[in-house]
């Protein structure tokens, strides 16, 4: 079980930027896919979900406004998309699977390699 | 939203010896079907975080048996019964009863 992160990004402040989330050795529809962010000196922060059978999302109220999840199932990538970036975003994103089944949770069990977004002018 | 508070921030360790690490929530993470929502996640120097404990007190698939998890509600322990050399990194509670999901602030923990 593999999930493969797109590469570092450096982004100009008011852009918009997306990340990948490439997955393999599982049956990609039938887990969710989180997404958190681990700014310079902050606490890991969770960000969302996303349901890669019907591509239901849930976000954190935080991000409800500017963070887009969304999932091609033809090539079992999750994708994330945020907007309107500030220095405030410069963080490593990481997607991660929820081992979870429909009557039992398992946890955030499998992590992607970590994406360094650097927003700068 | 809950809130996480892990102690001691800083943790140094004798190769051998036994760690242990708090983590505490602002609220009940104990569900009505019995289960508390609490994970523990080892991120290692350089590397993503990894999942060692679900539910207060589950190892995780390819867990070493020196770590066990344990608490219920509110207040929650990892324990680590020798330490190793390997074992070196930040550990992180997680709690997922409520979204947003919320984390501890993180326990260093490194070799003396």
């Amino acid at each position: 079980v593999q999930l493969v992160q797109s590469g570092a990004e450096l982004k100009k402040p008011g852009a918009s930027m997306r990340v990948s989330c490439r997955t393999s050795g599982y049956t990609f529809t039938a887990y969710y896919i989180h997404w958190l962010r681990q700014s310079p000196g902050q606490r890991l922060e969770w960000m969302g979900w996303i349901n890669p059978k019907n591509g239901g999302t849930y976000y954190a109220q935080k991000f409800q406004d500017w963070v887009t999840l969304t999932r091609d199932t033809s090539t079992n990538t999750a994708y994330m998309a945020l907007s309107r970036l500030t220095s405030d975003d410069t963080a490593v994103y990481y997607c991660a699977r929820d081992g979870s089944s429909d009557s039992q949770y398992y946890g955030l069990d499998v992590w992607g390699q970590g994406t360094t977004v650097t927003v700068s002018s | 939203d809950i809130v996480m508070t892990q102690s001691p921030l800083s943790l140094p360790v004798t190769p051998g010896e036994p760690a242990s690490i708090s983590c505490r929530s602002s609220q009940s993470l104990l569900h009505s079907n019995g289960f508390n929502y609490l994970d523990w996640y080892l991120q290692r120097p350089g590397q993503s975080p990894q999942l060692l404990i679900y539910e207060g007190s589950n190892r995780a698939s390819g867990v070493p048996h020196r770590f066990s998890g344990s608490g219920s509600g509110t207040d929650f322990t990892l324990k680590i019964s020798r330490v190793e050399a390997e074992d070196v990194g930040v550990y992180f509670c997680m709690q997922s009863l409520q979204t947003p999901f919320t984390f501890g602030g993180g326990t260093r923990v490194e070799i003396k």
